[in-house]
């Protein structure tokens, strides 16, 4: 285990649902990130937050909608989502995101099946 | 944008010999660098990482390879065991940012 971890595993929604995915790690770290992964592509970076603020937002579409009320918790809220948004999210964590040498943690991932 | 990519998508080896797998990057100023190993239905699981200032760098059955000079990467695992069969992942960070490659999908035969 990595100390990372999400809920839920899996999520089938329909395109007028709204849901949430979430992400809570156990290491003290102070960086939180939400990566999404579609088959055959590279992992795509969505957002970083940093001591609780968002410091990055990757030109992610708004039916995305990220929340990290501390830096153990993190939250993706989904709405009107479409069906090309089905991949897997990960979440991951990072001790020092400045200090440049600190690998990321990552939960296993909530599958997302969008219907 | 500059990119981080793996050579080949699919690499199959026979158990017990050595497997190589490669990365190429672009981004001459990063510093370090992390491979990445993901089994089906599981999240990335740190390998091995290296910084710029090394060459190489080894652990429990993995070796790790810098060559700044053609910006590539490589990834040894020496005895190959069906336990090692998952997608290995190269990453560069920068500042905290992880690009990724497309992974590399390793099967061992028995």
């Amino acid at each position: 285990e990595t100390g990372v971890t999400q809920t839920p595993r899996h999520l089938v929604m329909g395109m007028t649902n709204k849901k949430s995915l979430k992400c809570e790690q156990h290491l003290g770290h102070n960086a939180m990130y939400w990566y999404k992964q579609s088959a055959k592509k590279p992992l795509e970076l969505m957002f970083v937050y940093s001591l609780e603020e968002r410091v990055e937002n990757n030109s992610v579409p708004s039916r995305f909608s990220p929340e990290c009320p501390n830096s153990s918790h993190l939250f993706l809220h989904l709405h009107t989502l479409q069906p090309e948004d089905s991949a897997l999210y990960l979440c991951a964590s990072t001790k020092d995101p400045v200090a440049g040498y600190n690998e990321q943690f990552f939960g296993p991932g909530t599958r997302l099946t969008v219907l | 944008g500059e990119s981080v990519g793996l050579h080949l998508p699919t690499l199959s080896v026979q158990e017990g010999d050595n497997s190589i797998i490669n990365c190429a990057y672009s981004n001459s100023a990063s510093d370090y660098f992390i491979w990445y190993k993901q089994e089906s239905g599981k999240g990335p699981q740190f390998i091995i990482d290296i910084r710029s200032n090394m060459d190489k760098r080894q652990g429990q059955r993995v070796t790790v390879l810098l060559n700044k000079t053609v910006k590539h990467l490589s990834l040894q695992i020496a005895a190959t065991q069906p336990g090692d069969s998952a997608v290995y992942f190269c990453a560069e960070n920068q500042g905290g940012k992880l690009i990724f490659g497309q992974g590399t999908e390793l099967s061992v035969k028995p």
